[in-house]
């Protein structure tokens, strides 16, 4: 079946260190991979994806490349900033019958100080 | 954004009742809406897929009759949790998606999630 594994947490950094978060998945098929974030008291929300091998999902700093050979979807921030700190979500979709329907995994908690 | 509300945000019951949790997307038709339950610590689980009209799809291992799931329109879905046990207690959260024609991927967008705790 699907899987997804992050690497466990807390993640815990100071203002403008270098962020990886491990993502590996395990999927028959081509998944769609995702990276949602949670704040405080909020809802999950969508921070980059990627539908294909090689795709790089990036979106306000934040970079993932869709490694097929590898089934990885590591996130990865250059400079992070106290307003990063949140819950960091992998996911992955089948597609197909399964369309829409997301696998996660376990959640990384990442708290930056300044 | 789309916004996903959901009602109540938390809520405690005695064991042996029933609590009925809302899920509306504000500012769009959701003709999809899935429900998931996260454990603490641990990842969300998908409990089920919800298509305005028609009967919800449960994930294997997940009680129909104890999770009960209506969704009578394009912005409403809600799980009704039947004769609540302390084991029930959790997170539940909601997203909602809108189907596209191309038939591609549309972006779920979340509610900030209910927690249950049933004493």
């Amino acid at each position: 079946g699907n899987s997804v594994t992050q690497m466990e947490g807390p993640v815990t950094l100071s203002e403008e260190a270098f962020l990886t978060i491990n993502c590996t998945y395990t999927a028959t098929g081509y998944p769609s991979l995702f990276w949602y974030v949670q704040y405080p008291g909020e809802g999950l929300q969508l921070l980059l994806k990627a539908t294909k091998a090689d795709d790089k999902g990036s979106n306000k700093g934040f970079e993932a490349t869709y490694r097929k050979e590898t089934t990885s979807f590591h996130l990865e921030k250059g400079s992070v900033q106290v307003s990063d700190s949140a819950v960091y979500f992998c996911a992955l979709n089948r597609g197909g019958t399964s369309y829409g329907k997301l696998t996660f995994g376990q959640g990384t908690i990442l708290t930056v100080h300044p | 954004g789309a916004v996903v509300s959901q009602h109540p945000s938390w809520v405690i019951c005695k064991s042996g009742t029933s609590v009925k949790i809302e899920c509306r997307s504000l500012d769009f038709q959701a003709t999809t809406m899935f429900w998931y339950r996260q454990f603490p610590k641990q990842s969300l689980m998908l409990m089920a897929t919800s298509n305005e009209g028609s009967k919800a799809t449960y994930e294997q291992g997940v009680e129909k009759d104890k999770f009960l799931i209506n969704h009578a329109s394009l912005t409403l879905s809600t799980l009704t949790v039947t004769s609540a046990h302390p084991e029930d207690s959790s997170f539940y959260i909601c997203s909602a998606s809108v189907s596209s024609l191309r038939g591609v991927y549309n972006e779920q967008f979340f509610g900030p999630g209910t927690r249950l705790t049933v004493l």
